[in-house]
């Protein structure tokens, strides 16, 4: 157990769509990652938060956003869903806002959109 | 373009039958260089990091090296329970993401 967590487990949506994933870090990290896990393509980085504010962006969508909030906990919307959107979600966490600590990752999410 | 490249993408041992996963980087700057173990449907678990050539990590039957443009996940007689996908990850002097490779699955039967 990585001590980040994340729900729900598993979401099945339609196409247009809009759902909210979840993540609280590690017990006093400050970073959130998010990444995307496809088949084809892999785990992709997607954003980085450290405490509240947006440090790093990767390949995110305009359709996707995320947040952090005071309490550290981070939430990934993701609008308009395309069936290409179908993937696992995972939130890692860090302690540092740099990057060059070892960043611990959730269980992740599936999402499914039919 | 920054890459990792991992070799193979499929490796089947018998149990006890050691081997070496390989991970490869064209990256600048290299700011640390990453492995995790997945199981299906799980997150990645994290094993160990490496930071300068020549640098070893070792773990019960793993053992990890690097170079300055690879990286070796040696498996010492491996077990049914070693199965799973192996992921190396690096991050670079710009960024703070880790960048993955697509990994190696691992199959150990006894």
């Amino acid at each position: 157990d990585s001590g980040v967590t994340q729900t729900p487990k598993h979401l099945i949506t339609a196409t247009g769509q809009r759902v909210t994933l979840r993540c609280s870090p590690r017990s006093g990290d400050l970073s959130v990652y998010w990444y995307q896990q496809s088949l084809d393509q892999g785990l992709q980085f997607l954003i980085q938060y450290y405490n509240g504010e947006e440090r790093a962006k990767g390949n995110i969508l305009e359709r996707f956003s995320a947040q952090q909030f005071p309490d550290l906990h981070s939430e990934l919307n993701l609008s308009s869903l395309e069936l290409g959107d179908s993937a696992l979600y995972f939130c890692a966490s860090s302690v540092s806002p740099t990057g060059t600590d070892t960043q611990y990752f959730g269980p992740g999410t599936r999402l499914t959109v039919l | 373009e920054d890459q990792v490249t991992q070799s193979p993408e499929a490796l089947r041992l018998q149990e006890g039958e050691s081997s070496s996963l390989n991970c490869s980087y064209t990256v600048s700057g290299l700011r640390g260089l990453f492995w995790y173990r997945q199981d299906p449907g799980k997150g990645p678990e994290f094993l160990f990091t490496l930071y300068s050539a020549g640098e070893e990590k070792e773990k019960e039957r793993l053992k990890a090296t690097l170079t300055k443009k690879e990286s070796f996940l040696h498996i010492t007689a491996p077990k049914p329970e070693d199965s799973a996908t192996y992921l190396c990850a690096v991050r670079y002097q710009a960024g703070t993401a880790l960048i993955f490779g697509k990994g190696t699955t691992l199959s150990v039967s006894s």
